[in-house]
């Protein structure tokens, strides 16, 4: 059965400094994969998703994750972090409709 | 388009009582998803809908859980009896053929 991890429960970085979520799955052929936010009492907001072509995919509100086969990872990045940031990251899997998220990446960003 | 539309918001009931969550998705979307997030399970699909039919129901947990789309436009998910441990947030999504889901904004469910 395929299935999503994220190692980190909690990270916490200062404002303007980099980030990096990671994200592996586990599943024989590649699917879907994309990354959600979700802030406090909100729904699941898309930031990228990769299907195909370049590995390398740029997001909303200036993130990015990279596919990496050899290592089935997907890790999101963002260069400078801002205090608006702060939410919770949802990196998902899909096969056929059959979407699994990880448990999610709490993100806390000090001033 | 408006998004994903879920009603109630926030819904607060007592142990044994029955309760319906209702779910309006984007227009032209033939797939629906429901989900429950909690802090222990984190986020779980309970069933989805293609065209209307249900397709995949293997992650509804129990019997007093029934979900129904009558047509392209609505979809209720019902728990009776309701129980404490139903609650929950419930999270409708949507989305077309090979594309990401779109997530509505969540009912919370409290069930004292």
């Amino acid at each position: 059965a395929q299935s999503v991890t994220q190692p980190d429960i909690h990270i916490t970085v200062s404002e303007g400094a980099s980030l990096e979520l990671r994200c592996n799955y586990s599943y024989g052929a590649t699917p879907y994969l994309f990354w959600y936010v979700q802030s406090p009492g909100q729904g699941l907001q898309l930031l990228l998703k990769y299907f195909s072509g370049d590995t390398l995919v740029q997001g909303i509100k200036g993130f990015e994750a990279e596919f990496k086969r050899s290592q089935s990872s997907f890790n999101l990045r963002k260069p400078s972090v801002h205090w608006s940031d702060a939410a919770e990251y949802f990196c998902a899997v899909d096969n056929n409709n059959d979407m699994r998220f990880g448990a999610g990446t709490r993100l806390t960003v000090k001033p | 388009d408006a998004g994903v539309i879920q009603s109630p918001r926030h819904e607060v009931t007592e142990m044994g009582q029955e309760v319906t969550l209702r779910c309006k998705p984007i227009s032209g979307h033939d797939y629906l998803f429901w989900y429950r997030q909690t802090m222990m399970r984190g986020l779980e699909l309970l069933i989805y809908f293609n065209n209307n039919v249900p397709i995949d129901d293997s992650g509804m947990p129990e019997d007093r859980f029934s979900a129904k789309m009558p047509n392209a436009s609505f979809s209720t998910l019902k728990i009776q009896p309701s129980e404490p441990r139903d609650s929950a947030v419930y999270f409708c999504a949507c989305r077309t053929a090979g594309n990401e889901q779109f997530f509505g904004p969540g009912t919370r469910l409290t069930v004292l």
